[in-house]
């Protein structure tokens, strides 16, 4: 099993709220990612980084903001959440080392009513 | 640039049926392939992955063979149960900055 986690599982928040979602993992990967997964399944990269100070944006643009301050430690934050951020957000990391695999979370499903 | 295209689903099987999900790819370079599933309400799980040209990776029943020559890496399953029901995605990697590029998921549901 991947030691990798995400909270909140299930989060059901109201327009305009600042919210932060968490990842932590515990494997000593440098690299980490956000994912968001739409309802078609696909998934779509918004945030990584490479390491401690560390972040960039993804393939896809999100008003979401990360930091990296800590190894263990990917946070991605939202500051005024929508109805358009309703979503399924993947965390995941990975080691250094090239063609590796990434180990992912469980998830959390954002729903911004 | 990378990229992956995955046959789109829903895939619909009756178990014990032979199941292929087919994946192809463009890259540059030798990169790895992968296999992940998704069960309902989960993340990603790695189910299998291959290294270089001819190597086949296999987890759970599940195969895939990495084919240079026709870019493709086709997931099979000789006869899939109820709890293969699951979303599957195909990835290479690395690109720059080593991250894998997914393909866009097929669904699988096997009845009873």
């Amino acid at each position: 099993e991947a030691d990798i986690y995400q909270t909140p599982r299930y989060l059901v928040i109201g327009t305009g709220k600042k919210i932060t979602l968490e990842c932590s993992q515990t494997m000593g990967h440098d690299k980490m990612y956000w994912y968001q997964q739409d309802p078609g399944m696909e998934l779509h990269l918004i945030h990584y980084s490479y390491g401690v100070n560390s972040t960039e944006k993804g393939d896809l643009s999100s008003e979401s903001t990360v930091s990296r301050i800590r190894t263990e430690h990917f946070p991605l934050t939202l500051e005024s959440a929508r109805p358009s951020h309703t979503s399924q957000y993947l965390c995941a990391s990975s080691t250094n080392a090239g063609n590796t695999e990434a180990f992912f979370g469980q998830g959390t499903r954002l729903t911004v009513v | 640039g990378n990229s992956v295209t995955q046959m789109e689903g829903p895939v619909t099987l009756s178990e014990e049926a032979f199941l292929t999900i087919n994946c192809t790819y463009t890259a540059t370079g030798y990169p790895s392939l992968f296999w992940y599933v998704q069960y309902p309400g989960e993340g990603l799980q790695l189910l299998l992955k291959a290294t270089k040209a001819d190597d086949k990776g296999s987890n759970k029943g599940f195969e895939a063979t990495y084919r240079k020559e026709t870019t493709s890496f086709h997931l099979e399953k000789g006869s899939v149960q109820v709890s293969d029901s699951a979303v599957y995605f195909c990835a290479l990697g690395p690109r720059a900055g080593n991250m894998l590029t997914f393909g866009g998921g097929t669904r699988l549901m096997v009845k009873p």
